[in-house]
């Protein structure tokens, strides 16, 4: 049964500092979504990662992916204030290796950048 | 403009009555999906549809029911079965099986 562990699920940082969320999975997968929920709000899709060793960044984020580990990681540089969100991982459950779209959601980090 | 529209945006029901969620979508996207929310946690998926009057299970499936008859449509029920209701439901999209989900506004549903 694939599990999908977020760490922290809790992150305050000044603003203009650096830090990493990680995403650790339970068992093989190579797709691998980031979604940002703001406060009563729905999911907007950030990065899909589709091969190991993929990259994506947009803007201030950056998101990454180690098949081999089991690990994606979102890191953010230089924080404002408008990154304040939740932010989760989701990884898709293979079918005898095969993609399922089924995916499997961490439980979230909620980022605070304070001024 | 294209996108998911989910409604009503807040929904209260009694014990024992079924309701009904609607979501539906103009991307003309193969697959829909649905899934709960409970507060501080993930997503968990109930139902999903790859296409028309197709639909299978997800991890938390009892207590619903979907109907896919229409590609733009999926409504969820929520039954007098479902024990423990009150969450915050989201409908999501892809352009195919295995494309990236679009995700709806949500239905708040709570229990009184």
């Amino acid at each position: 049964e694939l599990k999908v562990e977020q760490n922290p699920l809790f992150l305050s940082m000044q603003e203009g500092k650096n830090y990493t969320i990680y995403c650790n999975y339970s068992t093989t997968s190579d797709r691998l979504y980031w979604y940002r929920q703001d406060p009563g709000k729905s999911l907007e899709s950030l990065f899909v990662l589709l091969s190991n060793g993929a990259v994506k960044q947009e803007g201030r984020l950056m998101a990454s992916l180690d098949t081999k580990a089991r690990l994606s990681t979102l890191h953010i540089t230089a924080a404002v204030h408008d990154l304040s969100a939740t932010y989760f991982c989701a990884v898709d459950q293979l079918h005898y290796g095969g993609a399922t779209n089924k995916l499997i959601f961490g439980t979230g980090t909620l980022l605070a950048v304070q001024p | 403009d294209g996108g998911i529209t989910q409604s009503p945006k807040y929904l209260f029901r009694k014990e024992g009555q079924n309701v009904t969620l609607s979501c539906e979508q103009n991307l003309n996207h193969d697959a829909m999906y649905w899934y709960r929310q409970d507060p501080g946690q993930g997503l968990r998926l109930i139902y999903y549809s790859q296409i028309v009057n197709d639909f299978q299970k997800g991890d938390i499936a009892e207590g619903y029911s979907v109907s896919r008859e229409k590609k733009e449509s999926f409504p969820l029920t929520v039954t007098s079965a479902q024990k423990n209701p009150t969450a915050f439901y989201l409908c999501a999209s892809s352009i195919q099986a295995f494309g990236t989900q679009y995700f709806g506004p949500g239905t708040r549903l709570t229990v009184l």
